[in-house]
C-alpha cells in the first residue's frame, strides 16, 4: 500500500525561486495537512485541508500557498523560496477530524 | 504559553529501565489525544491513541487527564530499539473543522 507519497523528497532551491511539493495519498482521506518541522521546534502546521477544494491556514502559512483541485492531491507552493523556508515538509492526512494521522516520508528543502 | 508543551529530554536510561514523560495542553476543548514516536531522519508514526480510561498496548501505558490537561506515557522494561523522539499529539476541534497540534517531542536515548 502506497499510503501517503510525497515528492520530490530532496531539493535545492535557489533565493527566489518558485516549486510545487506534491502529497498523494490513496487512502480517500479527507483531511490533508502540511507541516514543516526545525530542530527544537517541533511539528508546525502551515496549511490544511478538511476536503476537496478546500484549504484553510495553520499556524505559520506566510510564504506558502497550497491547492486541492483533487481529493488524493494536497499542493504546497513556494512562490519566491527564502533560506528561512529551509526545512522538513511533512504532509499527512486522516479520514476525518478526530482520528490518527498517516505521515509521507518527507521532503528535505534546502534554500540558498 | 505553547499549545502543547513536553519536556525535550534528552532522557538517556539504561536498558530495562522505565521511562516517563508528561505533555501538557492548553485548549480545554481538545478531543483527542495520541502520542507518535519519530526516529531519527523519519516521518512521525503513530504509537498509540489515548483514552480518557488510560490504555495499555504491551510494555506502553498511556494515561490522560482531562481535568488538569496532563497526558502522559510510561515505557517499561525499555528496549535499545525504543530510542527515538517521542511526539505528544492533540486533536482540537475548532468551528468548521479539526487539527492535530504536536508537542515538540522528548527524546529517549536507551544505552545497553
Amino acid at each position: 500500500n502506497a499510503g501517503v507519497t510525497q515528492t520530490p523528497k530532496f531539493r535545492v532551491l535557489k533565493t527566489g525561486q518558485s516549486m510545487t511539493l506534491l502529497c498523494a495519498q490513496d487512502m480517500n482521506h479527507e483531511y490533508m495537512y502540511w507541516y514543516r518541522q526545525d530542530p527544537g521546534m517541533g511539528l508546525r502546521l502551515i496549511h490544511y485541508s478538511v476536503g476537496e477544494g478546500t484549504t484553510a491556514k495553520g499556524e505559520v502559512p506566510d510564504g506558502y500557498n497550497v491547492s486541492r483541485l483533487k481529493k488524493q492531491n494536497f499542493l504546497l507552493g513556494l512562490e519566491s523560496a527564502a533560506p528561512s523556508q529551509t526545512s522538513v515538509y511533512f504532509c499527512a492526512s486522516r479520514p476525518d477530524g478526530n482520528t490518527e494521522a498517516f505521515f509521507g516520508q518527507g521532503t528535505r528543502l534546502t534554500v540558498v | 504559553r505553547k499549545e502543547v508543551e513536553q519536556d525535550p529530554g534528552p532522557f538517556n536510561v539504561p536498558e530495562g529501565a522505565t521511562v516517563a514523560f508528561n505533555c501538557t495542553y492548553s485548549n480545554s476543548a481538545s478531543q483527542s489525544f495520541f502520542w507518535y514516536r519519530q526516529d531519527c531522519r523519519k516521518e512521525p508514526k503513530l504509537l498509540m491513541s489515548v483514552y480518557s480510561s488510560g490504555n495499555e498496548d504491551g510494555r506502553f501505558t498511556a494515561q490522560l487527564n482531562r481535568a488538569s490537561q496532563y497526558i502522559s506515557l510510561l515505557i517499561r522494561d525499555s528496549k535499545l530499539s525504543d530510542s527515538a523522539t517521542y511526539l505528544c499529539v492533540v486533536n482540537m476541534a475548532l468551528s468548521s473543522a479539526s487539527k492535530i497540534i504536536f508537542g515538540s517531542g522528548t527524546r529517549l536515548s536507551i544505552r545497553p
